[in-house]
């Protein structure tokens, strides 16, 4: 079974750029999740996708992060623009329809905000 | 607010021996779940035990196995025969039941000493 793709692995830009991240989940997994990590931090959620719909988007800076998983299966992440503090790794997770405890992730995309 | 706590940034263990990492959390709810994962050097975090709050008998997988004792608030993650492989962050998550986030802790580096 193929695992969680992401691409791309590594992304270095200058602070007010704008950058996206894709992420392909295990196939048949209608929840997807978007985390900022931040280095000496645990995984923080970003967003929840179920299937093409967003359950939980609190902790999205909605000014700048922008998310979308159109047909329910791939999804991206933009940032526009961004800022230093944004410099993190980037971890899409999927699980199964309500097999919340299954969360299965990605090797994540390291941004580094100059 | 849910929060979780791992007081050992970092710790080191000989081969073969047994080490034990602390994870401390903070609820109000009865009903929950608390998870250890595991991200070597290449970053794809891998679920390594899970604990349903509701069962009373300590997980176990394998060389892993957990110390929960709800009234302390408290899930210890034990390796025993600590192998090289064993080398990796290990974060300490919890979920409540119903609910789809998880939080996590800010992660114990492990060192193994070949």
């Amino acid at each position: 079974e193929a695992g969680v793709a992401q691409s791309p692995r590594y992304k270095i830009i200058e602070k007010r750029q704008s950058v996206a991240f894709w992420c392909n989940p295990i196939s048949g997994h209608a929840t997807l999740y978007w985390y900022q990590q931040i280095l000496g931090q645990g995984p923080k959620l970003l967003i929840q996708f179920q299937n093409n719909g967003v359950v939980d988007d609190s902790q999205l800076p909605k000014d700048r992060f922008s998310a979308e998983r159109l047909k329910g299966v791939d999804s991206t992440l933009k940032i526009q623009p961004a800022k230093l503090e944004d410099s993190a790794v980037y971890l899409c997770a999927s699980s199964p329809l309500g097999f919340y405890n299954e969360q299965f992730f990605g090797p994540g995309t390291r941004l580094t905000v100059l | 607010a849910q929060t979780v706590t791992q007081s050992q940034p970092e710790m080191s263990v000989q081969e073969a021996e047994t080490v034990t990492l602390s994870c401390t959390y903070d609820t109000s709810e009865s009903d929950y779940y608390l998870f250890w994962y595991k991200q070597p050097p290449s970053r794809q975090m891998i679920l390594v035990i899970r604990q349903e709050a509701y069962k009373q008998q300590n997980a176990t997988e394998n060389r892993f196995s957990v110390n929960f004792q709800k009234a302390a608030k408290s899930f210890s993650l034990k390796i025993s025969d600590s192998q090289l492989g064993d080398a990796a962050m290990y974060f300490c998550a919890y979920r409540t039941d119903g609910g789809n986030q998880f939080y996590f802790g800010t992660g114990t580096s492990l060192t193994v000493i070949p």
